[in-house]
């Protein structure tokens, strides 16, 4: 079945950049998101990505997909503390249903 | 104005209770799911209705039961409440223009006592 993996922690210092691994199973995937999730609040999505692009920017996020790797990345230049936060990663393969990682706990340090 | 709602946002029950979660969307979406989220943050689908038909039934127990009364309300009703039940449960919604874009409530904070 689908499955999507990302590693449960991420650290780094404030102002350095962040880097969000993620690879996922279903070859049909048409759709690849980043969602954030503060302490206590729902998910946001941050951003996606069609399965027919290989990179895409928003200001200090940077989305990798590799395709044939089934490997996302999300970069996240000049980390602030604001970005502490639990990131999942998903993928949909039909509008109706998407699969979520386990997400990855980003923890900033001063 | 909050485009996904539930209510309430903390329920604390004791165990064999019967109890209810609303939803309501002000996105004019047509496409509302139901996610479960364990203590250790894994988010599953449980039920998915588009335009008050269900569409997605994953493997949830039937004391579970899915109620939408029209397009922009899914609410979740849960029977004879157990201890595994406790997680935060969330409510999203998709539509036009973009179907493949979730978008989630604050979710609710399920405690069984």
């Amino acid at each position: 079945g689908e499955d999507v993996e990302q590693s449960l922690f991420l650290s780094v210092r404030e102002g350095d950049s962040s880097v969000i691994n993620c690879t996922y199973t279903d070859s049909s995937s048409t759709y690849l998101y980043w969602y954030k999730q503060e302490p206590g609040a729902g998910l946001q999505l941050l951003t996606y990505i069609f399965s027919n692009m290989d990179m895409k920017q928003d200001q200090r996020l940077t989305v990798l997909l590799n395709k044939k790797d089934k490997h996302l990345s999300l970069r996240i230049a000049d980390t602030q503390t604001g970005d502490s936060a639990i990131y999942f990663c998903a993928e949909s393969s039909s509008a109706s249903k998407i699969i979520f990682g386990s997400g990855t706990r980003l923890s900033i340090r001063p | 104005d909050t485009a996904v709602s539930q209510t309430p946002k903390y329920l604390v029950t004791q165990m064999g209770n019967d109890k209810s979660i609303k939803c309501e969307q002000n996105l004019g979406h047509d496409t509302m799911y139901w996610y479960k989220q364990d203590s250790k943050k894994f988010l599953k689908i449980m039920f998915s209705y588009n335009n008050k038909e269900l569409i997605i039934n994953e493997t949830v127990p039937n004391r579970f039961s899915p109620k939408s009364p029209d397009k922009a309300h899914l609410n979740l009703h849960i029977n004879s409440l157990e201890l595994g039940d406790s997680a935060v449960y969330f409510c999203a919604s998709s539509g036009l223009p973009a179907k493949n874009i979730q978008y989630f409530g604050a979710g609710t904070r399920l405690s069984v006592l």
